[in-house]
């Protein structure tokens, strides 16, 4: 397709169990974001790859948290020891290196930790 | 850290009226860009309107345009004629680039903007 795809579009788990989402960006964009939506509040930033460059960590808020880009291309967000805390829309995006800031996001991944 | 409020939680604006979301942020950047962010029901997020911080000329996109204070760090964000495809979560957002690259963007808490008919 022609937009960034997110899977799967909906996980429940239980607390402890490890959890991979994964997104698919548009061809062709160098960058790719990984950002937390909870429930009344706003976009919290995860975690940022741009092309072969070291990836921006900075917003990752445990060290259960890791992700990885494959080929610059394919990335999966891996959640490991889930707790309930961890329930939210995870939201992954792209973009052009040319268009500062225009993101193109998919649908999101929703995680249910019970 | 740069910072970005979005002090209003909801707004609701009669069909094909105006309404104006506001934005303030913090940054001791001097080269930046702002964004306002569209989400509709359906949870994708789209771009509406983008203003780098070194023109002095307020962006516009058809319906949409925004007033950039730059001195007051304000950056609101105007609907004109609003239709009912306009209801949706709006996030205000910033980004400073590093070393002339993109860099990560810090949005708001977002805004709930409902059309009534």
């Amino acid at each position: 397709g022609a937009g960034v795809s997110q899977s799967p579009s909906n996980k429940v788990t239980e607390k402890g169990k490890d959890v991979e989402l994964r997104c698919d960006p548009i061809s062709g964009h160098t960058a790719l974001y990984w950002y937390r939506q909870s429930l009344g509040q706003g976009l919290e930033f995860l975690i940022y790859f741009q092309g072969n460059s070291a990836p921006d960590k900075s917003g990752l808020p445990s060290d259960r948290f890791s992700a990885e880009r494959t080929g610059g291309s394919v990335s999966t967000l891996t959640i490991q020891r889930t707790q309930q805390e961890d329930s939210a829309v995870y939201l992954c995006a792209s973009s052009l290196a040319i268009r500062a800031g225009e993101l193109f996001f998919g649908e999101g991944s929703r995680l249910t930790v019970l | 850290a740069q910072t970005v409020t979005q002090s209003q939680p909801e707004m609701s604006v009669q069909e094909a009226e105006t309404v104006t979301l506001s934005c303030t942020y913090d940054t001791s950047e001097n080269n930046y860009y702002l964004f306002w962010y569209k989400q509709p029901p359906s949870r994708q997020m789209i771009l509406v309107i983008r203003q780098e911080a070194y023109k002095q000329q307020n962006a516009t996109e058809n319906r949409f345009s925004v007033n950039f204070q730059k001195a007051a760090k304000s950056f609101s964000l105007k609907i004109s004629d609003s239709q009912l495809g306009d209801t949706a979560m709006y996030f205000c957002a910033f980004m400073s680039p590093r070393d002339g690259a993109n860099s990560k963007l810090t949005f708001g808490k977002g805004i709930t903007l409902s059309v009534r008919p």
